[in-house]
């Protein structure tokens, strides 16, 4: 079965901390990795995606994503939190496929604590 | 960048009336839309797949004569909720994907609050 999991909830950082939340995907064919961030009350806003290539992508505010296969693996980081960074974040597969609509995981809540 | 619209925002509308939600594609052809439901705090559900010209494909557990997807044209897809009620409140996202050949991405609407009162 196609899946994506998140396996923290909630994850509380200081500010000025690093932080790494995780995601793990099950799927049947050649995987293309997003994530995601919302902010209550707003749409998505894409982070940073992975299609082929460098395995270790760079993306908008400051974050990166590293793909493993191996670990079947593309957890998301950034060496410094800052407040604003507090939001829900999306982890999600998809296919070339024309027709092929994302698969999310459940999301990790991110706080940030002065 | 590809944009996505959906409209309106946010509806309030009461319980047993039929509220219709747009969305488009701003600046791309979208041979296919997807929508999506958000219950709070909850990730997104994929409630269907809409194919320009075509039948929509629903997943399974969703009530397609309740949520009726229309998808005329290769910038518009239209989701209405037939007699809405309260239970159906939730935030609606669609997202559409460029129908040029070896476009990946999917682009996502800012999503649709309905409230039914």
């Amino acid at each position: 079965a196609q899946s994506v999991t998140q396996p923290d909830i909630h994850i509380t950082v200081s500010e000025g901390a690093s932080l790494e939340l995780r995601c793990n995907y099950s799927y049947g064919a050649t995987p293309y990795l997003f994530w995601y961030v919302q902010s209550p009350g707003q749409g998505l806003q894409l982070l940073l995606k992975y299609f082929s290539g460098d395995t270790l992508v760079q993306g908008i505010k400051g974050f990166e994503a590293e793909f493993k296969r191996s670990q079947s693996s593309f957890n998301l980081r950034k060496p410094s939190v800052h407040w604003s960074d507090a939001a829900e974040y999306f982890c999600a597969v998809g296919a070339l496929q024309a027709g092929t609509a994302l698969i999310f995981g459940k999301g990790t809540t991110l706080s940030v604590s002065s | 960048g590809a944009v996505v619209s959906q409209h309106p925002s946010r509806v309030i509308c009461k319980s047993g009336t039929s509220v219709k939600i747009e969305c488009r594609s701003l600046d791309f052809q979208a041979t296919t839309m997807f929508w999506y439901r958000q219950f709070p705090k909850q990730s997104l559900m994929l409630m269907a797949t809409s194919n320009e010209g075509s039948k929509a494909t629903y997943e399974q557990g969703v009530e397609k004569d309740k949520f009726l997807i229309n998808h005329a044209s290769l910038t518009l897809s239209t989701l209405t909720v037939t007699s809405a009620h309260p239970e159906d409140s939730s935030f609606y996202i669609c997202s559409a994907r460029d129908h040029k050949e070896g476009a990946y991405e999917q682009y996502f609407g800012p999503g649709t609050r309905l409230t039914v009162t």
